[in-house]
């Protein structure tokens, strides 16, 4: 079953910051955060771990939440380099290591 | 450099077609996936393949099926195109069954069926 992304689409000004989330309705071991500009292939951010998390990037961070099975993509004082759609990839505790699961995408869109 | 390449940007084929959609990575990693993309719907895993001539279905197999004969290459197949087969296709790799691996994609193959 897929993880949930909210919002589905975003607007800012550059320089403003936002939040991605990415819930699961199962137990997840990682999540892995993937950002893919307009005709492009997915690009890896960041992993974030049970147990842990990990900043990937300066002004690009993540969380997770095991408890609550979600995890968050914060950008901070945004450039327009960041516009593009984001995607969790989450793997599920008793799925194995093998298949990522992705969500539905969050489409970031920075203005001058 | 890392590189995963598809054989086709865009490809156009008619209703009942057999299709061809062909992966190649240089990484020799061991597992390849099929995704298809849809606007609202994400990344869905049609297939994928641990080792080379071993598959196994992702959430989305009804109308697909692979090939994998070589460890560098796994094909997507068609049998018979339909218009709602009309997508985009992006194949990854990954190195091992460690889940903090990263996975890496091709640029993507949109395919329109008519």
């Amino acid at each position: 079953q897929q993880p949930v992304q909210s919002p589905q689409a975003v607007i800012l000004r550059e320089g403003e910051d936002a939040v991605i989330n990415c819930s699961s309705s199962k137990a997840l071991y990682s999540v892995h955060w993937y950002r893919q500009k307009h005709g492009e292939a997915p690009v890896f951010l960041m992993i974030l771990l049970k147990g842990g998390e990990q900043k990937g990037h300066e002004k690009i961070s993540a969380s997770f939440n095991e408890k609550k099975q979600q995890s968050s993509l914060y950008l901070t004082a945004s450039q327009l380099s960041y516009s593009g759609t984001y995607f969790c990839g989450t793997v599920p505790l008793i799925q194995g290591a093998q298949k990522l699961v992705f969500g539905q995408g969050t489409r970031l869109t920075i203005n001058p | 450099d890392v590189k995963v390449t598809q054989s086709s940007r865009y490809l156009v084929k008619r209703t009942g077609e057999k299709v061809f959609l062909e992966c190649v990575q240089d990484m020799d990693h061991e597992n390849m996936f099929w995704y298809r993309q849809d606007p609202g719907l994400g990344l869905r895993l049609i297939y994928f393949s641990y080792d080379v001539k071993m598959k196994e279905k992702g959430d989305i197999p009804e109308g697909y099926s692979v090939s994998r004969e070589k460890k560098e290459r796994f094909s997507l197949i068609l049998e018979s195109a339909s218009t709602n087969q009309t997508s985009m296709y992006l194949c990854a790799s990954r190195r091992a069954l460690e889940s903090t691996d990263t996975q890496y994609f091709g640029p993507g193959t949109r395919l329109t069926v008519l």
